[in-house]
């Protein structure tokens, strides 16, 4: 497989629930990102990984938290969520080393929560 | 920060018709402007991008112009068809490599 993968696609869960996203890439990255993408609001980074640390986290609440044990994967776990984190979660990848760079995204994992 | 910003949020054309999405931002550093495309279920694809050393790129129906001095770069798709409905983001990076993404333009082409 190639490119950025996402699991689930899609996720209901309720509010006392502990899931858990998954993201992998087989571009041979060495950043990872998770973005939240809600109705009628930009993107929002949420956390950046650069040679698996973290090195970006946009005050996310301690209800998300992020995993990245190599390069290639980064896992997002959820725990006592509210519905208004209900969204659309991206993960992206790209290589650094230069300034900007080309993200390539996941197709996202669509979460609901009740 | 950087500050990046979009217009116009909708934008609405017929078949065959132009379409012009503007952006500018604020940070002097950035040197690197990517455009992307979001289609329904999926996550946003690179369709073109442009670097501070270039005015203007081009690919097919797609074209990016870029001034730096005034901070603003726009992207122009000729000839609309059906499929280019989708919503398009722009971003800029360069002071850092995380991008910093415009609010989005959600573009209807009507057949």
């Amino acid at each position: 497989e190639t490119g950025v993968t996402q699991t689930p696609r899609h996720l209901v869960m309720g509010m006392t629930n502990k899931k858990s996203l998954k993201c992998e890439q087989h571009l041979g990255h060495n950043a990872m990102y998770w973005y939240k993408q809600s109705a009628k609001k930009p993107l929002e980074l949420m956390f950046v990984y650069n040679f698996k640390e973290q090195t970006e986290n946009n005050s996310v609440p301690s209800r998300f938290s992020p995993e990245c044990p190599n390069s290639s994967h980064l896992f997002l776990h959820l725990h006592t969520l509210q519905p208004e984190d209900s969204a659309l979660y991206l993960c992206a990848s790209s290589n650094i080393g230069r300034d900007g760079g080309e993200q390539f995204f996941g197709p996202g994992t669509r979460l609901t929560v009740l | 920060g950087e500050n990046v910003e979009q217009h116009p949020s909708t934008l609405s054309v017929q078949e065959g018709d132009s379409a012009v999405i503007k952006c500018t931002y604020s940070d002097s550093a950035s040197n690197y402007f990517p455009w992307y495309k979001q289609e329904l279920g999926k996550g946003p694809q690179l369709i073109i991008d442009i670097r501070s050393n270039v005015g203007e790129k081009k690919d097919q129906r797609i074209a990016v112009t870029l001034n730096k001095t005034a901070k603003h770069f726009s992207l122009h798709i000729t000839e609309t068809q059906p499929e280019d409905s989708a919503v398009y983001f722009c971003a800029s990076s360069g002071g850092s490599y995380i991008p910093t993404f415009g609010r989005g333009t959600s573009l209807i082409v009507h057949p």
